[in-house]
């Protein structure tokens, strides 16, 4: 069945430091990918979404490319701050269904 | 606009007692969703409605527990007897259309429930 398999946490990085969290996915056809954020006692909300191949979706200096020819959807930011610490969720929406599927997430924490 | 609105936000109870999650989705969407969050297993999908009808039940994990969606604007999620293992993280999330095409998903706060 469609999966999401994310790299594992937790990633502790410095501020201004470049991150790469991981996210390759299965699924048959063509599903659109997510990348959604959760912080400390907070429900998850979408960061970025790109629905179909060579799409980037891009917010808050975040930005993920979706490569079908390696199916991954690899989140990246130039420069983090001590406000990105949060858990970070890859998902993909599989084909005519309305659910999503998430990866396990990866918490970041970014220290000064 | 409000988004999803989740009550309570936490709660302690004892296990075996019957423990009812609400949950108002945002106005409009026709896509309902309750997961379960926990360290262990991460964010599972118990059950999404359509237009108040269940399509996939398959994530729920016993007969305990059970979902309803009497209208478009009202969601309950329920279990009884509880047990230790269901303390966790509960979400209602809410969609125009679903994730189709890339619609987005909106997230309540969460109900945060500890069984003791």
């Amino acid at each position: 069945g469609d999966s999401v398999t994310q790299m594992e946490g937790p990633v502790t990085l410095s501020e201004e430091a470049f991150l790469t969290i991981n996210c390759t996915y299965t699924a048959t056809g063509y599903p659109s990918l997510f990348w959604y954020v959760q912080y400390p006692g907070e429900g998850l909300q979408l960061l970025l979404k790109a629905t179909k191949a060579d799409d980037k979706g891009s917010n808050k200096g975040f930005e993920a490319t979706y490569r079908k020819e390696t199916t991954s959807f690899h989140l990246e930011k130039g420069s983090v701050q001590v406000s990105d610490s949060a858990v970070y969720f890859c998902a993909l929406a599989p084909g005519s269904q309305g659910n999503l599927i998430f990866g396990k997430g990866t918490k970041l924490s970014v220290k000064p | 606009d409000a988004g999803v609105i989740q009550s309570p936000r936490h709660e302690v109870t004892e296990m075996g007692q019957e423990v009812t999650l609400r949950c108002k989705p945002i106005s409009g969407h026709d896509y309902l969703f309750w997961y379960r969050q926990t360290m262990m297993r991460g964010l599972e999908l118990l059950i999404y409605f359509n237009n108040n009808v269940p399509i996939d039940d398959s994530g729920m994990p016993e007969d305990r527990f059970s979902a309803k969606m009497p209208n478009a604007s009202f969601s309950t999620l329920k279990i009884q007897p509880s047990e230790p293992r269901d303390s966790a993280v509960y979400f209602c999330a809410s969609s125009s259309q679903g994730s189709k095409a890339g619609n987005t998903i909106y997230f309540g706060e969460g109900s945060w429930l500890t069984v003791v």
